[in-house]
């Protein structure tokens, strides 16, 4: 069975402080890997998609990372607006449903001024 | 980014009373939207995956006679809630996604719409 596991649940930083969130997956083939944002009562908000392990992709003060087991999300000097819980969904080769993702728990950011 | 507009964002009804929920892709062609559930502090359940002009495919679980979906076009979706009850009261969010010849576009979200029957 596929499974998306993150890592933590949740997570303080003072601002500035820099960190990581992990994604670890089991999944029978990767077709792509996914983070999103999530604000309180909004819907997701995509950030990153990776494809192979070895890639990375950054976008300001964040950057995605990918190996054949797990993902991070690495926040170099978090600002409050940081602030909102991040999703980490995979894609799974095959399947009868093409495009459907998994998502994981999520990890709740909090940035303090 | 892609922009997936979903409304109503809050629904407030009677129990017994049948819900429309519409999920529009405003930018693009989406050959595939997706509906889930959301509970507080808990992450996304996907519900339903539609393609157009064909039947949806239910997640196990999913009563597909109590969640009505409709794909009539590639920029519109619905979510039909019938016969609503309380235990039917969550954050519904769909997503729309193209994959045209193997592509793999990732999903973009409407906001949701906030169900709370009475």
């Amino acid at each position: 069975e596929d499974q998306v596991t993150q890592s933590p649940e949740a997570l303080r930083l003072q601002e500035g402080e820099s960190s990581s969130l992990n994604c670890s997956y089991t999944v029978s083939g990767l077709r792509g890997l996914f983070w999103y944002r999530q604000d309180p009562g909004k819907g997701p908000e995509f950030l990153f998609t990776l494809y192979s392990a070895g890639e990375e992709k950054e976008k300001e003060r964040l950057k995605a990372t990918l190996t054949k087991k797990e993902s991070f999300l690495h926040i170099t000097a978090p600002k409050p607006e940081d602030s909102a819980t991040y999703l980490c969904a995979v894609q799974v080769a095959g399947g009868t449903s093409y495009g459907k993702l998994t998502f994981g728990q999520g990890t709740i950011l909090t940035v303090h001024p | 980014g892609a922009v997936v507009s979903q409304h109503p964002s809050r629904v407030i009804c009677k129990s017994g009373t049948s819900v429309k929920i519409e999920c529009r892709s405003l930018d693009f062609q989406a050959t595939t939207m997706f509906w889930y559930r959301q509970f507080p502090k808990q992450s996304l359940m996907l519900m339903a995956t539609s393609n157009e002009g064909s039947k949806a495919t239910y997640e196990q679980g999913v009563e597909k006679d109590k969640f009505l979906i409709n794909h009539a076009s590639l920029t519109l979706s619905t979510l039909t809630v019938t016969s609503a009850h309380p235990e039917d009261s969550s954050f519904y969010i769909c997503s729309a996604g193209k994959y045209w010849g193997g592509s793999n576009q990732p999903q973009h979200f409407g906001d949701g719409t906030r169900l709370s029957i009475l």
